[in-house]
C-alpha cells in the first residue's frame, strides 16, 4: 500500500504570508497527486488535482507542483478563510485512495 | 446544480446493520465512478470504498472488507453502502463523492451522514 504523509501537520501563519505544504508519497505516484481543504463541520472540497490543475472555481492564490514522491501546495497570499485543514490524496494506485493526514492551517 | 445529498446514518448497536443511500442530480450519474469517504470524530479521511459507472469494478479499504458492500442503480441516480457487523471504531460522518474520470480526484461531495455505533 502506497502511504502519504504530510508535513508540518499544523501551522500557523498571519494573513497576507505565503505558506507551503508538502505531501510525500512512500512510492512514485507520477502526478496522481489531489489537494483538498475541509473547514470545520463541512466536506472537503477539491482544491488541486493531478499535482498542478487548478480545480474550477479555485481561487489562483492556491497552486501546487511536484511529481514523482514529493508535492506541495502554496497559498500565495493567505486570506483568513482560509483557515482549513488541507489533505493531500493520491489516485495512483487501485482504489480506495489514500490520504495523507492533513494539516491544519490556523491564521493568527 | 450538481450535488450528492447521503442519508441513512443514525445510531446502531454494535453487531448492527445500516444502509446508506447518496442521491445525485444535477449531472449524468452514470458517467462517473463514486467512493465512500468517512471520518471518525477529530480524525482524518479514509477512503473505504470504489465502484465503477457500470459496477464492474469495485473496491474496499480492508478495514470494511467482508463488512460492507457498495452499490449503485444509475437508473435511480443513487449509491448505496450497506454496512453490518457494524463496530464502535465505524463511527463516522459518511461522505460519498464523485470521481473525474482521469485524474480520478473527488470534485463533489455530499454533505456527509453520521453514523454511531454504540451500546
Amino acid at each position: 500500500d502506497i502511504q502519504m504523509t504530510q508535513s508540518p501537520s499544523s501551522l500557523s501563519a498571519s494573513a497576507g504570508e505565503r505558506v507551503t505544504i508538502t505531501c510525500r508519497a512512500s512510492q512514485s505516484i507520477s502526478a496522481f497527486l489531489n489537494w483538498y481543504q475541509q473547514k470545520p463541520g463541512k466536506a472537503p472540497s477539491l482544491l488541486i488535482y493531478a499535482a498542478s490543475n487548478l480545480q474550477s472555481g479555485v481561487p489562483s492564490r492556491f497552486s501546487g507542483s511536484g511529481s514523482g514522491t514529493e508535492f506541495t501546495l502554496t497559498i500565495s497570499s493567505l486570506l483568513p478563510e482560509d483557515s482549513a485543514t488541507y489533505y493531500c490524496q493520491q489516485t495512483y494506485s487501485t482504489p480506495p485512495h489514500t490520504f495523507g493526514p492533513g494539516t491544519k492551517l490556523e491564521i493568527k | 446544480e450538481v450535488q450528492l445529498v447521503e442519508s441513512g446514518g443514525r445510531l446502531v448497536r454494535p453487531g448492527g446493520s445500516l444502509r446508506l443511500s447518496c442521491a445525485g442530480s444535477g449531472f449524468d450519474f452514470n458517467d462517473h465512478s463514486m467512493n465512500w469517504v468517512r471520518q471518525a470524530p477529530g480524525k482524518g479521511l479514509e477512503s473505504i470504498s470504489y465502484i465503477s459507472r457500470s459496477s464492474a469494478y469495485i473496491h474496499y479499504a480492508d478495514s470494511v472488507k467482508g463488512r460492507f458492500t457498495v452499490s449503485r442503480d444509475n437508473a435511480k441516480n443513487s449509491l448505496f453502502l450497506q454496512m453490518s457487523s457494524l463496530r464502535a471504531e465505524d463511527t463516522a460522518v459518511y461522505y460519498c463523492a464523485r470521481i473525474i474520470s482521469g485524474s480520478d480526484a473527488f470534485d463533489i461531495w455530499g454533505q456527509g451522514t453520521m453514523v454511531t455505533v454504540s451500546s
